[in-house]
Formats: structure tokens, sequence, C-alpha cells
């Protein structure tokens, strides 16, 4: 079965330090990868994607990704955390040649002043 | 700058009673889709839609029913509620499903409880 995998509910990290939500994927195929986050009682936001090339994707907010293909993962990374960067953060994978994604069940991410 | 837009923003209903919820799009996308979010289970999709007039099932259809009779708007019924269906629900849209480069667009979610 296709699935995503977040094995952390929680990360927590001191505001300055770097951070790493990881994420693997079971698919067949060339997935395409995705990040959104959530922000309290908001919609999920688009960060980042992976389709296809360098295997460092940089997105918005200053987070990047780095898809390992012979790992299966996609961990989600910033170099230095914000108090701001606090929120709720899927990782998501459409496989190839679908129209659907599929969702990880989601990291909180908790950054300390 | 609306987006993706859902109506209503939070709703309380007795077992048995029905609803629907209303999603609307102003960016002219082809693929409309509804999830469910749940503690510890990420997003659910419950039916999706390829264009006006078509629907589909997702990963958790039963106890829904959706509509798209406009491209814009996307309608996410529950007939009789139950319990189960306490989450919240998202809309998303996308200009195409497949095209990789596409991403959706999300709204700001309902929050639904059934007592």
């Amino acid at each position: 079965a296709q699935s995503v995998a977040q094995p952390e509910d929680q990360v927590n990290v001191a505001e300055g330090n770097p951070l790493t939500v990881k994420c693997t994927y079971s698919v067949s195929g060339n997935p395409y990868l995705f990040w959104y986050v959530q922000y309290p009682n908001r919609g999920l936001q688009f960060l980042l994607k992976y389709i296809t090339g360098d295997n460092l994707v940089k997105g918005s907010y200053g987070f990047e990704a780095e898809f390992n293909k012979s790992q299966t993962s996609f961990h989600l990374k910033k170099p230095s955390a914000l108090v701001s960067d606090s929120a709720l953060y899927f990782c998501a994978v459409r496989p190839y040649n679908t129209d659907k994604l599929i969702f990880g069940t989601g990291t909180r991410l908790q950054v300390f002043p | 700058n609306a987006g993706v837009t859902q109506t209503p923003k939070f709703r309380v209903l007795k077992t048995g009673q029905s609803m629907t919820l209303l999603c609307a799009q102003d960016m002219n996308h082809e693929y409309m889709y509804w999830y469910r979010q749940d503690p510890g289970m990420g997003l659910r999709l419950i039916h999706y839609s390829v264009g006006e007039g078509t629907t589909a099932k997702g990963e958790v259809p039963d106890g829904y029913n959706v509509s798209r009779l406009k491209k814009q708007n996307f309608l996410l019924g529950l007939e009789s509620a139950a319990p189960s269906q306490t989450s919240v629900y998202f809309c998303a849209s996308s200009p195409s499903g497949r095209d990789p480069k596409n991403i959706q667009y999300f709204g700001a979610g309902t929050r639904l409880s059934v007592l």
C-alpha cells in the first residue's frame, strides 16, 4: 500500500538551532513530494515540493527539504528555527500518474525562545 | 484575493441531522477535494472532483455525498450525521490533478461537532 510516515508526533527545538522534521514514503514509481504547514485555526499552506532534478529543494520561509531516493525520505529542514515556525507540518506524496495526495499524520513543531 | 472559501466555519449538529458544507474557489481550478482531519490521522480524502459535473470517491467516502454543479463550487453533504463525523473538514482546489507542477490550495476549514 502506498503511504507516508512522519515518525515524530512532536519536535521541540530552541530558537536559533537547526530543525529537522522527518518524512519517509512508500509508493511505486517516481513520487512527487510535498510539504505543507498548518498554523492554528488555518488551512494548510504549501511550503515546497520535489518533482525532479536537484535533490535539495528550497521553499518558503527559509525551509528546505532533501530528497533521498535510496532511503525513500524527504526530510524538512531549516538552519535556524524561529518561534514563529511553531506549527503543524504535513508531508504528502502524489504517486506518479495519479491525481491524489497521500498525507502523513503530521508533526507538531514547537520552537522555544 | 479570496482563494478557497469554506462556509460555515463552525457547526454543531445532533445525531441524525443533515447539513451541507460549501466550498467556493475563485481561481478557475478544475480539481476540487474534500478532506477530513482527525488527530493522529492526518488528512484523509473523502471525495473529489476533476471538473464540473464530476465526482469521485476518495479514501473515506461513506456517510458523505458531494456535488459539483458549478465549476467554482463543491458541496459536501451529510445526510444523517453521526458522532464519528466529528472532525475538521478542509476543501482544496488545484488547476489540475496530474500536472506535477500544480499544488493544492486549501480553505481555512470547517469545524463540525456531532453530538
